[in-house]
């Protein structure tokens, strides 16, 4: 079956342009995360979704960061006048229940570059 | 103190040996964890669950020592596949969020 899936792969983008990076998560999946890895380092809590909303935000570094999830499916996430320290790899994940009891599903990532 | 502390290793053993690795947790209340692998650059995967009685799978035992808020990962007769990076994950009490470890390096040579 299909796993989850983000686009672009990868993304090289000048400092201060927007960018934005999409998770389409397993089918059915009702809790969608959002993780950074910087390299060599360990993954980095952005955000949460259960359905559409965002229960926890606690994660996102700056007002820069923002997502959004529509339908209960497929999210964004976008980053504003991005910064050499914006890059990293961005995962996302999602699970059947979301309850901290359910195992995270990642998909392939977006490495983004900050030139 | 990190929430979740692994030592990064890396750990560097000849294949067939066992080994092991621990990870440690701040909040006692944590209710979840896990182990998971990740291959260089590729994404994490989940190894296993860890339950409160101990859990194995094929060469794999996974094991929670609450009173000491740690968990342990041993892997018995290693093999060259087995070299990846092992992630310990925690879910804290009231969250949602899972937190990862930096993760242990595991490298098995012939």
């Amino acid at each position: 079956g299909a796993g989850v899936s983000q686009s672009p792969s990868n993304k090289v983008t000048e400092k201060g342009k927007d960018v934005e990076l999409r998770c389409d998560p397993i089918s059915g999946h009702t809790a969608l995360y959002w993780y950074r890895q910087s390299l060599g380092q360990g993954l980095e809590f952005l955000i949460y979704f259960q359905g559409n909303s965002a229960p926890d935000k606690s994660g996102l570094p700056s007002d820069r960061f923002s997502a959004e999830r529509t339908g209960g499916s497929v999210s964004t996430l976008t980053i504003q006048r991005t910064q050499q320290e914006d890059s990293a790899v961005y995962l996302c994940a999602s699970s059947l229940l979301g309850q901290g009891d359910s195992p995270l599903h990642f998909g392939n990532g977006t490495r983004l570059t900050v030139t | 103190r990190k929430e979740v502390e692994q030592d990064p290793g890396p750990f560097n053993v000849p294949e067939g040996a066992t080994v092991a690795f621990n990870c440690t947790y701040s909040n006692s209340a944590s209710q979840s964890f896990f182990w998971y692998r990740q291959d260089c650059r590729k994404e994490p995967k989940l190894l296993m669950s860890v339950y409160s009685s101990g859990n194995e799978d094929g060469r794999f035992t996974a094991q929670l020592n609450r009173a000491s808020q740690y968990i342990s990962l041993l892997i018995r007769d290693s093999k060259l596949s087995d070299s990846a990076t092992y992630l310990c994950v925690v879910n804290p009490p009231g969250s949602y969020k899972l937190i990862f470890g930096s993760g242990t390096r595991l490298l098995v040579r012939p």
